[in-house]
């Protein structure tokens, strides 16, 4: 079975200051992983993903994650955060056989001015 | 292209009354879902398609009926609503696998009285 904890429901930074956002996944299969965003009433958007290529994954926005097999981990990380980055993220895992993917419980990325 | 359009975008529904949330795309893709989003839990996989014709279960599918009549729409069926119901809906799609990008839509807010 898989499984994705998001080890933080809040963070909060101020502007130009780095991000890091915590994701640890379980799985039986390899994984294929993922970050999406979302902004206040809006729907989801992909950051990045990562399909057993390259393990660092650069995004969209400046966004990066770091593949860790070792760690069960797929940390998303920004070095410097700007106001337009307040939103929810979300980590998903996909790839065992029953095709669905399973959604993180959301952090909620407060940037201060 | 609209991408992925759902309607309504917000509605309000007494218990035990039917609905239908509507979904379309108009990017040809074959994989289609519905998730619900409540809060401090992610999205959680209600059902999925994979094709005209074919549809299966995702993770909480009772109370609710899909249909894949066309490639185009998905549209989700509420049989009789209940307060537990209430909840924000989205659908999404994916050219081929589930593995590819999903596209969302913005989102359907249902409150059940």
């Amino acid at each position: 079975a898989q499984s994705v904890t998001q080890l933080d429901s809040h963070v909060s930074v101020s502007e130009g200051t780095p991000v890091l956002l915590r994701c640890n996944y379980s799985s039986s299969y390899s994984p294929s992983l993922f970050w999406y965003v979302q902004h206040p009433n809006k729907g989801l958007q992909l950051l990045l993903k990562y399909t057993s290529a390259a393990t660092l994954v650069k995004g969209i926005n400046g966004f990066e994650a770091e593949f860790k097999k070792s760690e069960t981990s797929f940390h998303l990380t920004k070095p410097s955060a700007h106001m337009s980055d307040a939103a929810e993220y979300f980590c998903v895992v996909g790839g065992d056989s029953s095709y669905k993917l399973i959604f993180g419980s959301g952090t909620r990325l407060l940037v201060r001015p | 292209n609209a991408g992925v359009t759902q309607t309504p975008k917000f509605q309000v529904l007494k218990t035990g009354q039917s609905m239908t949330l509507q979904c379309a795309q108009d990017m040809n893709h074959e994989y289609m879902s519905w998730y619900r989003q409540d809060p401090g839990m992610g999205l959680r996989l209600i059902h999925y398609s994979v094709g005209a014709g074919i549809t299966d279960q995702g993770e909480v599918p009772n109370g609710y009926n899909v249909s894949r009549s066309t490639t185009e729409d998905f549209p989700l069926r509420l049989l009789s609503a209940a307060p537990s119901q209430t909840s924000v809906y989205f659908c999404a799609s994916s050219p081929r696998l589930l593995l590819e990008t999903q596209y969302f839509g913005p989102g359907t807010r249902l409150l059940v009285l």
